[in-house]
This record gives structure tokens, sequence and C-alpha cells, in this order.
């Protein structure tokens, strides 16, 4: 299996510029996290999805911030308009229900710098 | 109070000794318990996962679980360089299916 996949793997974008992560998870995992890691704050959850649908978006900084998942493949983080604080490592995970008491797998991450 | 806390460390030992990493979490109803290392610019993976009372070995690692005491560690035994990361202690909860809640990280740093 190939794993997390996350894409960009880097991303260094001016203010104001609408910034969008994408992230396929492990095929037949049903549960999909967004995480924001920061030296300041740690490793956040921003949102999660079960079956693609949001279970819990109570992370997500404001509104400049939104995830979807139209398929069981595929996810998106957008950050619109984007800012400075933004500027962080952003991580895919996914897990499946019931396997070893739903062990998450994280993709490489995406590094954000937003100037 | 934080729903997971971890000895913030940094940790700094000696190659060939026992590093002992500490974490408590709030939440009595607590199930599954995880221990994740990062190292330095890559991503967390899991090395230790627990659910019962008592301890749970794998090779140098043991994971030491007491629900009593709301309380779980992790022991590197015979640390080496390569054991040098952060660890990330992580509970899922009783009653959210799914989400893990994570610790700050102990930064470990092993010395030859």
């Amino acid at each position: 299996d190939a794993g997390v996949i996350q894409s960009p793997r880097h991303e260094v974008t001016e203010m104001g510029q609408e910034v969008t992560l994408r992230c396929k998870p492990i095929s037949g995992h049903d549960y999909l996290f967004w995480y924001r890691q920061t030296m300041m704050r740690g490793l956040e959850l921003l949102i999660y999805f079960n079956n693609n649908v949001p279970i819990d978006d109570s992370g997500m900084p404001e509104d400049r911030f939104s995830a979807k998942m139209p398929n069981a493949s595929f996810s998106t983080l957008k950050i619109q308009p984007s800012e400075p604080r933004d500027s962080a490592v952003y991580f895919c995970a996914s897990s499946l229900a019931g396997e070893q008491q739903e062990t998450q797998y994280f993709g490489p991450g995406t590094r954000l710098l937003v100037l | 109070q934080k729903e997971v806390e971890q000895n913030s460390g940094p940790l700094s030992v000696p190659e060939g000794a026992i590093a002992s990493l500490n974490c408590t979490y709030s939440d009595r109803v607590s199930q599954s318990f995880f221990w994740y290392r990062q190292y330095s610019g890559k991503s967390p993976e899991l090395i230790m996962s627990i659910y019962s009372n008592g301890d749970k070995e794998d090779g140098r690692f043991t994971a030491q679980l007491n629900k009593a005491s709301q309380y779980v560690s992790l022991l590197i035994r015979d640390s080496q360089p390569s054991d040098s990361a952060t660890y990330l202690c992580a509970v899922r909860r009783g009653s959210t299916l799914g989400r893990l809640y994570f610790g700050r990280g102990t930064q470990l740093t092993v010395w030859p």
C-alpha cells in the first residue's frame, strides 16, 4: 500500500492567496483527519471525516479554512485568504474503524509558508 | 486541564541507558493509548499501542498503562542515537470514535 499521499509537499505563497492542500487516504480507510503542527501549538486536529461526512470541525481556526471530502479517496483543505500565521505543517491521516483500535497513519505532510 | 499531558522535556540520556517518557490523560473512560515517534521534519509514526492495564513489550520498547492513575508511559531500553526524536502520546476517548487526542510531545536526545 502506498500509504497516505499528500500534495503538494511544500507550498510557498503570499498573504491573501488561496491555498489548496490535497490528501489521498489509504484505500479502504473510513476515517480521514486533517492536522496542523507548529512549534508553538503542537499537533492540532482541524477536522475529521467518517465515510466522507465531516464529524467534527471545531478545530478549524476560522471561516478562512474549509475542507471537503467528495469521495472516499480524496480530500482537500482550503485556506482563503491565507495569512502568515497559517504557516505550519499540515498533516493528513487516515484510519479504519475497528482495526487495531483505529490506529492513525499519517501522510508526509505539506509544509506551508505564507509570506 | 488538557486532555493529554506529557512531561515537557527535553529529555537527554546517554547511549545504552533507559529513557522513560510519561503521559497522563484526563478522561477516565479512555480506551486506547498510543505512542508515536516523530523525527525532525517527518510525520508521526506509530511505535506502540496498548489497551489493557499492565505492560506491553515490543523489542526495546515497553508501554505501561495504569488506568486507575490515568497514566501511560513508554520505556526505551538500551537507547540508541537513532531513538532521538519527539515522542507523542495519543489517547482515544471512550465517547469519540476515531478521534485521537495528542499530547505536545517529549523531545528525546540520546547522546553517544
